[in-house]
């Protein structure tokens, strides 16, 4: 079963607007971390937030802010202000429990801005 | 501070032949994982090296097999290639943790693999 679904294959948004990514996930681990990665054309894979499963409150990380409802396995990223520079593929990740190392990615969406 | 350095950045090779990759991971980081990207997925775990040992490791072959230096750099061994095998491989790198899920992995910017 995918653990991890993001159902946006691509997106546009137009320069200085806000754009919402979704992710919903799969765990019966109450303890798990979740992650959005950004990777440019170039291949690295970047981090831009992380929200943890008994964090209260949504993550933020400048412009980008994590919708987290935990009842409902989802873990949106939304990107404010959207830049030209935000044009890439967006990966929601999660890792559970202490005991394994892996991340678990999604399918990722690509996200182009428009002037 | 240099981040994760991968070589080399391309590779063509041919079925049934054996390719190495290599990995140098952030300075101060002691643990390395490597993960396959098919063209257009998201990446695919394939193992994580810890004090020069294989850690964990995922859904692949035998096929796929690595190393980790005491210096913490590390290759990735694919043996027999398949067209199949074709696709970026990203090594991510990170200071043991222990305690916390959130921890840092820095990725490195990936080698992409071509079998034909």
């Amino acid at each position: 079963a995918q653990k991890i679904t993001q159902t946006q294959p691509g997106m546009f948004v137009q320069e200085k607007e806000a754009v919402t990514l979704d992710c919903t996930y799969d765990t019966s681990d109450q303890s798990y971390g979740l992650f959005w990665y950004k990777q440019p054309s170039s291949g690295e894979m970047i981090f831009l937030i992380y929200q943890g499963s008994y964090d209260e409150q949504n993550a933020t990380e400048g412009r980008y802010s994590l919708n987290f409802q935990k009842a409902r396995k989802s873990a949106n990223l939304v990107i404010s202000a959207s830049q030209l520079g935000d044009s890439a593929m967006y990966f929601c990740a999660m890792r559970e429990t202490l005991n394994d190392y892996k991340l678990s990615f999604g399918a990722g969406t690509t996200v182009t801005v428009r002037a | 501070d240099a981040g994760v350095t991968q070589s080399p950045t391309h590779l063509i090779k041919t079925r049934g032949q054996q390719v190495t990759l290599r990995c140098s991971p952030k300075s101060g980081h002691d643990t390395v994982s490597w993960y396959q990207q098919a063209l257009g997925q998201g990446p695919q775990f394939i193992f994580q090296y810890y004090e020069e040992e294989e850690r964990q490791r995922g859904n692949f072959p035998d096929r796929f097999s690595g190393h980790q230096f005491p210096n913490y750099s590390s290759e990735l061994n694919v043996n027999a290639l398949l067209l199949g095998d074709s696709a970026l491989y990203l090594c991510a790198s990170s200071l043991d943790f222990g305690t916390g899920l959130d921890y840092g992995y820095t990725f490195g910017s990936g080698t992409r693999l071509t079998v034909v």
